[in-house]
């Protein structure tokens, strides 16, 4: 079993669409949660962090359930600059130690006019 | 904004051959890591450092070897290049002490090994 699993799409939605990304991972110990965006071609780069709480920026609300040991994004009326590979990222280690990250292997989501 | 810069953008080399993929970053991070992407399968690390002089295996180290002499540079090393090391290479820096969990990533060397 993977360590942090999602569905790898792709998602293909029209403009203004609501779309969500589910994530789930193994290590019930993990400390902290994240998306990352890659657009085609390009770097990883930080979209959101994920709280407990639930935590919401603009356009996209990030979700998480440890006692399922899931996360969500949730993009609402979505863009064609939305048009990215969505990866999910789990921090095993405590806060300071990025080098314990686990990396999904993404959701494609592709936005159509 | 942080920059991470990698070497090479492309490269195209030989079985058996040895192969540097460099590293630098200007923002004074601890932490530097290399990873390699493939379809399918994710990120994964191959090693990564906290400190000058110090590394730490990853996931999948076999085949590979780091070199962490100044704080800004980190460096990739394929000692004798195979096949299956063709792949994306994305190096990545964090600050350390004020990590928020976030990471750098440099723009990826595309290696692939004939």
């Amino acid at each position: 079993r993977k360590e942090v699993e999602q569905d790898p799409g792709p998602f293909n939605v029209p403009e203004g669409a609501t779309v969500a990304f589910n994530c789930t991972y193994s290590n019930s110990a993990s400390q902290s949660f994240f998306w990352y965006r890659q657009d085609c071609r390009k770097e990883p780069k930080l979209l959101m962090s994920v709280y407990s709480s639930g935590n919401e920026d603009g356009r996209f609300t990030a979700q998480l359930n440890r006692a399922s040991q899931y996360i969500s994004l949730l993009i609402r009326d979505s863009k064609l600059s939305d048009s990215a590979t969505y990866l999910c990222v789990v921090n095993e280690g405590d806060r300071s130690n990025t080098g314990k990250l686990i990396f999904g292997q993404g959701t494609t989501l592709q936005v159509k006019p | 904004d942080v920059k991470v810069t990698q070497s090479s953008r492309y490269l195209v080399k030989r079985t058996g051959e040895k192969v540097f993929l460099e590293c630098v970053q200007d923002m004074d991070h601890e932490n530097m890591f290399w990873y390699r992407q493939d379809p399918g399968l994710g990120l994964r690390l191959i090693y990564f450092s906290y400190d000058v002089k110090m590394k730490e295996k990853g996931d999948i180290p076999e085949g590979y070897s780091v070199s962490r002499e100044k704080k800004e540079r980190f460096s990739l090393i394929l000692e004798s290049a195979s096949t299956n090391q063709t792949s994306m290479y994305l190096c990545a820096s964090s600050p350390g002490d004020r990590d928020t969990g976030e990471l750098f990533f440099g723009e990826g060397s595309r290696l692939t090994v004939l």
